[in-house]
C-alpha cells in the first residue's frame, strides 16, 4: 500500500482563523483527493487536486473556503479558511495509481483532527 | 450526497462469532471497495470487488457483490477483539473522468472479548 501522511495530525483552533493540511506521499499518484468527515458520520469528497491545475470542487464546497494546491504528484495541502465550529471534522487526503499499485484502489492517510473553538 | 446505505447502523457479536455487513447502493459502478476505521483514525483498505465479480476473500474477509440488487455484503469469519471498528463500503462510478469514492453510512462492529 501507499505510505502516506498528513500534518498536523490534530489541531485545535480558533473561529475565523486558517488551517492548512498537508499530505505527503512516499511515491507518484496519479489522483490525489480530500475527503471530510463530520463527528458520527460518513466520509464527503470535498475536492479532487489536480496536479498543475486548479483542483475540481464537489457540490457544496468552494475554493474560496477550502484552497487546494497540488504543485506535484507526491504532495497537496487544504486550506480550511475562516474557521467556525461546523468546521470540526477529521480531514483525510486519499491516493489512487501509485505505480506498481493496483490502479483503483485508493489508499488513505492517516487524518487531521480539527477541532474549531 | 451519499450513495450507499449500510446496515446494520451498528453490530455487536461475541469474539469468534461471524459477523455481516450489508451496503446498498443506487448507480452504477465500476468497483465497490471496503474500508476499516478505527475510532476516528484513518481508513484502512481492505478488499476491491470489480462490477464483474461476484465474490473476494481475503483471510477472514469474504465480499459479495450483486449488482442487479445494487448491493454488497462483508462477512467476517472467527472475529477477534482487534475487529471492533466502523467498516464503510465505497463505490467508484462506472461514468466520468473522475476516479472519486462515494461511501456508505458505515457499520459499528463491536466484537466483545
Amino acid at each position: 500500500s501507499a505510505v502516506i501522511s498528513q500534518k498536523p495530525s490534530r489541531d485545535i483552533c480558533q473561529r475565523g482563523t486558517s488551517l492548512t493540511i498537508q499530505c505527503q506521499v512516499d511515491s507518484q499518484v496519479t489522483m490525489m483527493f480530500w475527503y471530510r468527515q463530520q463527528p458520527g458520520q460518513s466520509l464527503t469528497l470535498i475536492a479532487t487536486a489536480n496536479q498543475g491545475s486548479e483542483a475540481t470542487y464537489e457540490s457544496g464546497f468552494v475554493i474560496d473556503k477550502f484552497p487546494i494546491s497540488r504543485p506535484n504528484l507526491t504532495f497537496s495541502t487544504l486550506t480550511v479558511s475562516n474557521m467556525s465550529p461546523e468546521d470540526s471534522s477529521i480531514y483525510l487526503c486519499s491516493v489512487e495509481g501509485k505505480w506498481g499499485m493496483a490502479l483503483d484502489t485508493q489508499y488513505f492517510g492517516p487524518g487531521t483532527r480539527l477541532t474549531v473553538l | 450526497s451519499q450513495q450507499g446505505e449500510e446496515d446494520p447502523q451498528a453490530l455487536s457479536i461475541q469474539e469468534g462469532e461471524n459477523a455481516t455487513m450489508n451496503c446498498s447502493y443506487k448507480t452504477s459502478i465500476n468497483n465497490l471497495q471496503w474500508y476499516r476505521q478505527n475510532s476516528g483514525r484513518g481508513l484502512v483498505h481492505l478488499i476491491l470487488i470489480r462490477s464483474n465479480e461476484r465474490e473476494k476473500h481475503s483471510g477472514r474477509l469474504r465480499v459479495t457483490l450483486d449488482t442487479s440488487k445494487k448491493s454488497s455484503s462483508l462477512l467476517i469469519t472467527a472475529s477477534r477483539a482487534a475487529d471492533t471498528a466502523s467498516y464503510f463500503c465505497a463505490t467508484a462510478p462506472t461514468s466520468g473522468s473522475a476516479r472519486q469514492l462515494t461511501f456508505g453510512s458505515g457499520t459499528q462492529l463491536t466484537v466483545l472479548p
